[in-house]
């Protein structure tokens, strides 16, 4: 089947701090993958996107780059604000497909 | 201007009442979801429709019944509500594409429910 793995939060750093959320997925074809992030009291947004193997999303300082051999798309960020409090989405998607599949969310905890 | 909008943004009701909750996109995408995000943040997509068709319809109850008049509203009503239906509903809509790689999703900001 097809679904989305990520690590358990809430992950708690302090500022400029470096920032890694592991995400892995399982999938019957050629997934799309994407990172998306909810600050709280709103909806998801798009923060970044990969659509084949090796690609690197990157956005705000953010990066996730395609490891179709290790089945992964870890989010990284090699200094965290505070403003970047907010809880973090993994998903695939499918060609074609209309389906996400999300993962559990992580939430993220800067202080200053 | 407001891509994907929802309304109401909170709703408090009582238990066994029926109530209705608006979405609107102004993207012109071709598909619209409704999803259910419970306290502890997961999301469970709860049906979808491509143009006017309903395409994914997951294990939901049955008190739960979308309704898309076009393509750019897709509304979600629900009967008997029960205490366990208080959640954040979430609208979001795409353009799926034949020949695409990948349909990014784009949500609205949510209605939070709650059942008294």
């Amino acid at each position: 089947g097809n679904s989305v793995t990520q690590m358990e939060g809430p992950v708690t750093l302090s500022e400029e701090a470096f920032l890694t959320i592991n995400c892995t997925y399982t999938a019957t074809g050629y997934p799309s993958l994407f990172w998306y992030v909810q600050y709280p009291g709103e909806g998801l947004q798009l923060l970044l996107k990969a659509t084949k193997a090796d690609d690197k999303g990157s956005n705000k300082g953010f990066e996730a780059t395609y490891r179709k051999e290790t089945t992964s798309f870890h989010l990284e960020k090699g200094s965290v604000q505070v403003s970047d409090s907010a809880v973090y989405f993994c998903a695939l998607s499918l060609y074609n497909f209309n389906k996400f599949y999300f993962g559990s969310g992580t939430k993220l905890n800067v202080k200053p | 201007d407001t891509a994907v909008s929802q309304t109401p943004k909170y709703l408090v009701t009582q238990m066994g009442n029926d109530k209705s909750i608006k979405c609107e996109q102004n993207l012109g995408h071709d598909t619209m979801y409704w999803y259910k995000q419970d306290s502890k943040k997961f999301l469970k997509i709860m049906f979808s429709y491509n143009n006017k068709e309903l395409i994914i319809n997951e294990t939901v109850p049955n008190r739960f019944s979308p309704k898309s008049p076009d393509k750019a509203h897709l509304n979600l009503h629900i009967n008997s509500l029960e205490l366990g239906d208080s959640a954040v509903y979430f609208c979001a809509s795409s353009q799926v594409t034949s020949g695409s790689s990948y349909n990014e999703q784009f949500f609205g900001p949510g209605t939070r429910l709650t059942v008294l």
